[in-house]
């Protein structure tokens, strides 16, 4: 039982470059998550999804698009990288307990993070 | 901005307790309380939650005073291991609000 698996782990690109980051879980897991983190900084939410073809903005989602296509991988890309993006990336999911969010807590499971850096 | 206000670091003897203590004055009935630690760079691991009565598991317990605006995060017997950042997070939904978080270390 992998957990949550983001590859790669290390990326350096070039500003203008794009990529895409990987997220695969084996837990069966509802929602899925894409964090960033910065250098002294709390994680912070860019896209999420609560559903095999949903998707939807969090805090930080410009510059990043998001597919959920299949329900245990949740891809992030950058169509155009900018030094700006360099961070670590988290990726996450999480399967509510109790019958819904309203009722339930949402406990999540994190990958070993994504180092990308834009120079 | 994140919902809820943590001391910037603290210090601990290992073997003894740590407390770790969370300000969280704006929640609201249907929120909980979690407590997430992140080793180094790793990825944030999960702790322990709670709504409303104190928690207990295997790795630590959770008090959360009665009129739910403050709760402590106790680590029984401090290890090197427990060095971390400890994030506390009230929410109601799946959209968690981080914050800087505690900088817990254990001294031997």
């Amino acid at each position: 039982n992998a957990g949550v698996t983001q590859t790669p782990k290390f990326r350096v690109l070039k500003t203008g470059q794009s990529m895409t980051l990987l997220c695969a879980q084996d837990m069966n897991h509802e929602y899925m998550y894409w964090y960033r983190q910065d250098p002294g900084m709390g994680l912070r939410l860019i896209h999420y999804s609560v559903g095999e073809g949903t998707t939807a903005k969090g805090e930080v989602p410009d510059g990043y698009n998001v597919s959920r296509l299949k329900k245990q991988n949740f891809l992030l890309g950058l169509e155009s990288a900018a030094p700006s993006q360099t961070s670590v990336y988290f990726c996450a999911s999480s399967y509510p307990i109790g019958q819904g969010m309203s009722s339930g807590a949402n406990v999540l499971t994190f990958g070993a993070g994504s180092r990308l850096t834009v120079l | 901005d994140a919902k809820t206000t943590q001391p910037t670091s603290m210090d601990c003897a290992e073997g003894r307790a740590a407390n770790l203590p969370c300000n969280h004055s704006t929640i609201s009935g249907n929120e909980y309380v979690y407590w997430y630690r992140q080793i180094h760079s790793q990825g944030p691991q999960y702790i322990i939650h709670g709504l409303k009565n104190n928690e207990t598991n295997e790795m630590a317990s959770l008090i959360i005073t009665e009129d739910r605006k403050s709760s402590t995060l106790i680590l029984p017997h401090a290890t090197l291991r427990d060095t971390a950042v400890y994030y506390c997070i009230t929410a109601s939904n799946y959209q968690l609000i981080w914050g800087a978080g505690t900088k817990l270390i254990i001294k031997p």
